[in-house]
């Protein structure tokens, strides 16, 4: 079973306006953490934002914020106004448990979703 | 400045060739990872490594190699035995805390000529 979906391949947004990128995963562990990756052409992975789950409010990082509802397991990514920059591959993903030096730890990535910003 | 540097960006290999991806990291970190990842794909775990001379099998490790002779560096082979090795590769480092991000290389691009 997949741990993390991403049900979006493609997105479209127009400049300035918000946009949701959905993310839903799946683990038993109580402690856990959630993070989004962007991707742009070049390649790279430049993290965005991370929430963990016992954490209470919503992570938020200058325009990105995460919409974390943990009984629907569920972490959806918010973009608010939209750049042209914007334009990328994103992922979600999650890294299970805090036990050192076993095989958690390991970032878990769901498929992406590719989003494109109009202008 | 501290980051990971992965070399080469683009390679070409002979089928029935082996070739060594380099990732070197200056950020301290204990953790070290190898991804793949193929087009419209997410990224799949080859093999992972959280302290030196220590390295654990990912997802997809067939047809990999990789050791970690040294904190900074966890270079990876791929063998002939890979039977489809065209793919991003991708490096990562963190600090091996609870919840931390891993910090990404620029990626290597392999191509199978």
């Amino acid at each position: 079973a997949q741990k993390i979906t991403q049900t979006q391949p493609g997105m479209f947004v127009q400049e300035k306006e918000a946009v949701t990128l959905d993310c839903t995963y799946d683990t038993s562990d109580q402690s856990y953490g959630l993070f989004w990756y962007k991707q742009p052409s070049s390649g790279e992975m430049i993290f965005l934002i991370y929430q963990g789950s016992y954490d209470e409010q919503n992570a938020t990082e200058g325009r990105y914020s995460l919409n974390f509802q943990k009984a629907r397991k569920s972490a959806n990514l918010v973009i608010s106004a939209s750049q042209l920059g914007d334009s990328a591959m994103y992922f979600c993903a999650m890294r299970e448990g805090g036990n050192y030096g076993g095989s958690q730890g390991n970032l878990i990535f769901g498929k992406g979703t590719k989003l494109s910003v109009k202008p | 400045d501290g980051g990971i540097t992965q070399s080469p960006k683009y390679l070409f290999r002979k089928e029935g060739q082996n070739v060594t991806l380099s990732c070197e990291q200056n950020l301290n970190h204990d953790a070290m990872y190898w991804y793949r990842q193929d087009p419209g794909q997410g990224l799949r775990l080859i093999y992972y490594s959280q302290i030196v001379n220590d390295f654990q099998k990912g997802d997809i490790a067939e047809g990999y190699s990789v050791s970690r002779e040294k904190k900074e560096s966890f270079p990876l082979t791929v063998t002939s035995a890979q039977k489809n090795p065209t793919a991003f590769y991708l490096c990562a480092s963190s600090p091996g805390r609870d919840n931390t991000e891993a910090f990404f290389g620029q990626g290597t691009r392999l191509t199978v000529v």
